[in-house]
């Protein structure tokens, strides 16, 4: 089983649409999480934090689940220029720190 | 602000052939350097990190080596190139003394032929 998993998708969703990504971590002693934005043949982009208590940027949502072991972005009002491939990111705790990423997760807005 | 600037953007390099990838960070100091991997449609292989001048961890064994000469330069290099060589290069960096958020350079896009 993968540290991190994510569901690869691919997410078709028309305009508009509300649509949500979930990802798991195994190492209950993650510390800190990121969701990253790639477009086609792009770099990952940080999209932002995500913290203990939820946090907000616009139309988008990301939220923290301990308990469970997920972390999860909300995309509203989804635009045209939110296709691409969401990735998610654990940092493990501990003397073996590092950056576990997730595989990403296909998103595709319709008109 | 930081900046990382990593090139060339594109390179295609015969089997056999050496290898070179420059990445240089700005407006920061002592950071966390990383060079990745991504194959097509495939996710982020981490192929080295480095948290020092000098300081190079390598996360898998391959034809691949990392130098970090100066506090923000890190370059990846091969002395012969295989055709599994091919892949999407990404240098990144994080701040240094703890483990955050990595800032990507825009990529190099090897083709190895």
């Amino acid at each position: 089983r993968k540290e991190v998993e994510q569901d690869p998708g691919p997410f078709n969703v028309p305009e508009g649409a509300t649509v949500a990504f979930n990802c798991t971590y195994s190492n209950s002693a993650s510390q800190s999480f990121f969701w990253y934005r790639q477009d086609c043949r792009k770099e990952p982009k940080l999209l932002m934090s995500v913290y203990s208590s939820g946090n907000e940027d616009g139309r988008f949502t990301a939220q923290l689940n301990r308990a469970s072991q997920y972390i999860s972005l909300l995309i509203r009002d989804s635009k045209l220029s939110d296709s691409a491939t969401y990735l998610c990111v654990v940092i493990r705790a501990g003397n073996n720190r590092k950056l576990i990423w997730g595989l990403g997760t296909s998103l595709a807005v319709n008109p | 602000s930081q900046t990382i600037h990593q090139w060339p953007a594109t390179l295609v390099q015969p089997v056999g052939s050496p290898l070179s990838l420059e990445c240089t960070v700005e407006g920061t100091s002592n950071p966390n350097l990383y060079w990745y991997r991504q194959a097509a449609g495939r996710g982020l292989q981490l192929l080295f990190y480095s948290v020092g001048i000098g300081q190079i961890s390598s996360e898998v064994p391959q034809n691949l080596s990392a130098s970090r000469p100066q506090d923000r330069q890190f370059i990846l290099s091969s002395k012969k190139l295989l055709l599994s060589d091919s892949g999407f290069y990404l240098c990144a960096w994080s701040r240094g003394g703890r483990l955050a958020e990595a800032f990507f350079g825009q990529g190099t896009r090897l083709t190895v032929v």
